[in-house]
């Protein structure tokens, strides 16, 4: 079956523009994860729905980044006014439980990954 | 989340066992451990995770001491493939499901 998938795979923009990531989960699966990866670093959250809920966004680094899910599947990532210290690959992860499960035991499923270049 | 420690790198034979360490001497009674893998452009891979006994899967083992202060994850037959970074991350049951990733263990597997 298809894993959780994302798109583009490669952006490069100028700083100041306005971008837009996007995660396809496996279908049916409730919670949808965005990390952040720094060259050379392992992955920090950003933020996590459960569904169509936005349960938390405490890694969000500033107010212009932006995430929606709102049909509960598909999720888009947005960075306004992009600076160079965006630059970083993004992953989206999945799992199939909604956390506040009484025992969350669930594996995430991660995709390959945006890779954002801000010149 | 409780802190890992885990050494930034290591090597291991082809075929040999590879013992990946960590340590987690903070960790809460309702942390599991986690450990992921991700090679070169690809994102993370889930391995396996427990909660204070020993497990095994088709990937690897996962050796958890009794004080739950550190876990060793083994490859038994490393191939080539498995040349790759290995995080070994603590994460509660009821925090909301995020991992908090250290900056792991790069391993290389060499012929």
């Amino acid at each position: 079956g298809a894993g959780v998938s994302q798109s583009p795979r490669y952006k490069v923009a100028k700083r100041g523009q306005d971008v837009a990531l996007r995660c396809d989960p496996i279908s049916g699966h409730v919670s949808l994860f965005w990390y952040q990866q720094a060259l050379g670093q392992g992955p920090e959250f950003l933020t996590y729905f459960q569904n169509e809920a936005q349960l938390d966004k405490s890694g969000l680094p500033s107010d212009r980044f932006f995430a929606e899910r709102p049909e509960g599947s598909v999720s888009t990532l947005k960075i306004q006014r992009t600076q160079q210290e965006d630059s970083a690959v993004y992953l989206c992860a999945s799992s199939l439980a909604g956390v506040f499960a009484e025992e969350y035991q669930e594996t995430q499923y991660f995709g390959p990954g945006t890779r954002l270049l801000v010149l | 989340d409780a802190k890992t420690t885990q050494p930034p790198s290591m090597d291991c034979a082809e075929g040999r066992a590879a013992n990946l360490p960590c340590n987690h001497s903070t960790i809460s009674g309702n942390e599991y451990v986690y450990w992921y893998r991700q090679i070169h452009s690809q994102g993370p891979q889930y391995i396996i995770h427990g909660l204070k006994n020993n497990e095994t899967n088709e990937m690897a083992s996962l050796i958890i001491t009794e004080d739950r202060k550190s876990s060793t994850l083994i490859l038994p037959h490393a191939t080539l493939r498995d040349t790759a970074v290995y995080y070994c991350i603590v994460r509660a049951n009821t925090n909301a499901g995020k991992s908090t990733f250290g900056d792991g263990t790069t391993l290389t597997v060499k012929p």
